[in-house]
């Protein structure tokens, strides 16, 4: 596609529920990069992808986070048992790769656990 | 891990005013990128800078290494300017994401 595509754009789900966010990076991009960002907060870093490896998790939070990139493109994040300190806007960037900082961004999923 | 720095964190100005944000960070950077987020969350690129200064309509970025330090410029602002405007450095080494800034509320009133 033209840019990066996340979906759902809004997802509200009931505490200790599982939710899947998905990423679509612009094709090509070897290098794809999640994001959470709180209310009031700039983003924060929580996994980076070159390829279908996690090259970097250091971010995600705690052992509720996973996230996969099978096939070296989609990638999706999964969130089990949520909690609602997870509501924030989860952004998903993607650049050519390594060396190549300047990343592309999708319009983001804002969750919301109630 | 790089601390950055934005200042200020509300700004609020009247149409055609000249603008300017900074964004400090503590560590060299390979990078730096200057953002804009709109209410809905999605986020634009505006620039990324690595020396120098680039410009780009009626925005200007400048950015000096030595006193790891970088300014966002607008001139002649407009209502439609109104945004959160995000600096966020690329370290390199161990971790390849971004470490962003709390971003600038900028509010342009007519």
């Amino acid at each position: 596609g033209a840019g990066v595509s996340q979906t759902p754009s809004n997802k509200v789900t009931e505490k200790g529920k599982y939710v899947e966010l998905r990423c679509d990076p612009i094709s090509g991009h070897t290098a794809l990069y999640w994001y959470r960002q709180s209310l009031g907060q700039g983003p924060e870093f929580l996994i980076y992808f070159q390829g279908t490896g996690a090259a970097d998790d250091s971010g995600l939070p705690n052992d509720r986070f996973f996230a996969v990139r099978p096939e070296g493109s989609v990638s999706t994040l999964k969130i089990q048992r949520t909690e609602r300190g997870d509501s924030a806007v989860y952004l998903c960037a993607s650049s050519l790769g390594r060396g190549t900082p300047e990343a592309f961004f999708g319009q983001g999923t804002r969750l919301t656990v109630v | 891990k790089n601390e950055v720095e934005q200042s200020p964190q509300n700004l609020t100005a009247q149409e055609g005013e000249f603008i300017t944000i900074n964004c400090s960070y503590s560590v060299g950077i390979s990078a730096l990128h200057w953002l804009q987020q709109h209410p809905g969350g999605g986020i634009v690129s505006l620039f990324m800078l690595s020396s120098g200064k680039k410009k780009h309509g009626r925005l200007i970025a400048t950015i000096n290494i030595q006193e790891k330090h970088s300014s966002l410029h607008i001139t002649a602002s407009h209502p439609r300017d109104s945004a959160v405007y995000i600096c966020a450095v690329h370290s390199g080494g161990g971790a390849d994401g971004l470490t962003f800034g709390k971003g600038t509320h900028l509010i342009i009133q007519p």
